[in-house]
């Protein structure tokens, strides 16, 4: 099963302040994901990212959000100017080779 | 909305029972995975079903899937201690994009 690593576990922010998230599969993948899943909830989708290029993004997944993978490893999730709202646990995931999606152990982001 | 929905939303029994999820879907899909959350932690894929399969078995967990019905169900024979977590099932069209229903909180009790 492909690792996937996420940094930080946990991040205390600001509201008004921006904050990102890492990302960094262990194997190359082409096909990547964010989640998020607010306490409670369900798990919901952000936003998926294919060679290097966003391919869909929900509702959720508004100015505020960008996706990026900057050195060819690392993918990132940057919240410009976080929320409130935007308090929850955010999830990478790789698309495996029969078409599962691999998780990492996800970012709990606490906005005060 | 694609979206899963799990039944029931939470399950209790003994250590050794079975236990036995459902999840019900909207649209066609591509193919059905089940994964496990342990509290406050990230998804573990669990197993995955193809559309044109109907059962599909891995270690003491066993899938099966009724697209007529657009429902899947998953069966955890012989239940631990250590399989209380909450259960998801999640579908994915061509979009390969995947719809998380809201889970089912398994606890077994020792």
């Amino acid at each position: 099963e492909p690792e996937v690593t996420q940094t930080p576990s946990h991040q205390v922010t600001q509201m008004g302040q921006e904050v990102i998230l890492r990302c960094v599969p262990i194997s190359n993948h082409l096909y990547f994901y964010w989640y998020r899943q607010i306490l409670g909830q369900k798990v919901e989708f952000l936003v998926s990212f294919y060679n290097n290029e966003i391919s869909e993004k929900s509702e959720i997944f508004d100015d505020q959000f960008s996706v990026e993978r900057p050195d060819g490893s690392n993918f990132t999730l940057k919240i410009r100017s976080t929320k409130l709202e935007d308090s929850a646990m955010y999830f990478c995931a790789i698309l495996g080779s029969i078409g599962e999606a691999f998780f990492g152990q996800g970012t709990r982001l606490t906005v005060v | 909305s694609q979206q899963g929905e799990e039944d029931p939303q939470a399950l209790s029994i003994q250590e050794g029972e079975n236990a036995t999820m459902n999840c019900s879907y909207k649209t066609s899909i591509n193919n059905l995975q089940w994964y496990r959350q342990n509290s406050g932690r990230g998804l573990v894929h669990l197993i995955l079903i193809r559309s044109n399969e109907r059962e599909k078995h891995s270690g003491r967990l066993r899938v099966t899937l009724d697209t007529s019905k657009k429902s899947s169900s998953l069966l955890i024979t012989a239940s631990r201690a250590a399989d209380t977590a909450s259960y998801f099932c999640a579908t994915d069209d061509t979009g390969n994009q995947f719809y998380f229903g809201t889970g089912t909180s398994l606890t077994v009790i020792p």
